[in-house]
């Protein structure tokens, strides 16, 4: 079976840095996915990490150690249009997408 | 990117009313599409898997009885939710993957909110 484990809330201040952990147990492992949920909207997927290491794309960038069964989500410069919902999620070996639980991010001015 | 839609975005029906869900590729053929619900607070929960021409993939738990799916072209989806009742009442999303897609490459709908009263 498959579990990616996240927190459920984060609250952070505009302008800052944030970090959204993901823990994952899976049977077979093909790489870690971000995406972002605004309340009532479509999931936007943000990174993928297939490798070990650092992805960087503007103010997000992710994170992955396979060793670890780890991964990490950063937000930096944060806006108040990022308040939203950030789910990591695996591809499984039936070819679909199994996501985390979910952590809710409030950004605070 | 690629852009799929979904129709309608909100529904409101009574109990014991079935209820027709569309999910369309606009600009790619979909050879896969999926089918999740979500609940208030929760995550995305996948509830099958459909292939053109072929018939969905459930998964564990999920009534296909209950939640007819067709996918009869390479751009179009149907959820339907047959005698939907209040417990029913969810945001349903669809997602799409192309030919030769990698897995974790999903495009999603805007999502259905449907109230069973």
């Amino acid at each position: 079976g498959q579990s990616l484990e996240q927190p459920s809330e984060v609250t952070a201040v505009e302008g800052a840095i944030v970090q959204i952990n993901c823990t994952y147990q899976t049977s077979g492992f093909y790489g870690l996915s971000w995406y972002q949920q605004h309340d009532g909207g479509a999931p936007t997927f943000l990174s993928y990490n297939a490798l070990d290491g650092l992805e960087e794309t503007g103010r997000f960038s992710s994170f992955l150690s396979r060793s670890d069964s780890y991964g990490y989500l950063l937000l930096q410069e944060l806006q108040m249009k990022d308040s939203a919902s950030y789910f990591c999620a695996v591809p499984t070996g039936a070819n679909n997408l199994f996501f985390g639980t979910g952590t809710r991010l409030t950004v605070i001015p | 990117g690629a852009v799929v839609s979904q129709h309608p975005s909100r529904v409101i029906c009574k109990s014991g009313t079935s209820v027709k869900i569309e999910c369309r590729s606009l600009d790619f053929q979909a050879t896969t599409m999926f089918w999740y619900r979500q609940f208030p607070k929760q995550s995305l929960m996948l509830m099958a898997t459909s292939n053109e021409g072929s018939k969905a993939t459930y998964e564990q738990g999920v009534e296909k009885d209950k939640f007819l799916i067709n996918h009869a072209s390479l751009t179009l989806s149907t959820l339907t939710v047959a005698s939907a009742h209040p417990e029913d009442s969810s945001f349903y999303i669809c997602s799409a993957r192309g030919a030769g897609g990698p897995d974790n490459e999903q495009f999603f709908g805007p999502g259905t909110r449907l109230t069973v009263l």
